[in-house]
């Protein structure tokens, strides 16, 4: 079936580092979603793009609907503890069913 | 509070033992569904509903059954558990608009299969 690739896997940063996360496709999506999950939690939505090129934030989160609608992208500015957790890509084709990528973990440095 | 309610949180079951994973919500939305999670993997559409009296499969619906009796309910039953099976299971569910937006998920129920 249809698949995601969602790099990086995992993610070691210092407190206040900005972070970058991306999804690739080989099929074009009509929107893509941004997803965190805590331990013990289901997922939760951070962000929804709906056109290619849009960019979207909320608070220090941004991301981004590629041009082609092949591709998204997540940044995190200022990273702060409460960031750690697993941000999972999520696309979404003419059939209405949602695609997911593999997950980023993102871990705090001591 | 509003939202998905799953229950089991966790359960151990043997090989080909049966079960059902209970999913509700209270929100009054159409759409409801099941995933798998599993590690390294992205959630995995098991089999979802577009309404009562409506279900179809997903990308891995084999082993698994599902019903919609009412708008609040969506069950999940393992028929003859598999070590296979063995997983995060979330339900989520959203209005059917169409689009994705608003999809709200349960906090999941772990299984393992011994």
């Amino acid at each position: 079936g249809q698949q995601l690739n969602q790099s990086p896997q995992s993610m070691f940063i210092q407190e206040g580092e900005d972070v970058s996360m991306n999804c690739t496709s080989s099929s074009i999506f009509n929107t893509w979603l941004w997803y965190k999950q805590d331990p013990g939690e289901g997922p939760v939505l951070l962000i929804a793009l709906y056109k290619a090129g849009e960019l979207t934030s909320n608070g220090r989160l941004t991301a981004q609907f590629g041009i082609t609608r092949k591709d998204s992208f997540l940044n995190i500015s200022a990273s702060i503890p409460s960031d750690v957790g697993i941000y999972f890509c999520a696309g979404q084709g003419s059939n209405y069913q949602l695609i997911w990528g593999a997950g980023t973990k993102l871990i705090i440095k001591p | 509070n509003a939202g998905v309610t799953q229950t089991p949180k966790f359960q151990v079951l043997k090989t080909g033992q049966s079960m059902t994973l209970q999913c509700a919500q209270d929100m009054n939305h159409e759409y409801m569904s099941w995933y798998r999670q599993d590690p390294g993997m992205g959630l995995r559409l098991i089999h979802y509903s577009v309404g009562a009296g409506i279900t179809d499969q997903g990308e891995v619906p084999n082993g698994y059954n599902v019903s919609r009796s009412t708008t609040e309910d969506f069950p999940l039953r393992l028929l003859s558990a598999a070590p296979s099976q063995t997983s995060v299971y979330f339900c989520a569910s959203r209005l059917n608009t169409g689009i994705p937006y608003g999809y709200t998920f349960g906090s999941g129920t772990r299984l393992t299969v011994v």
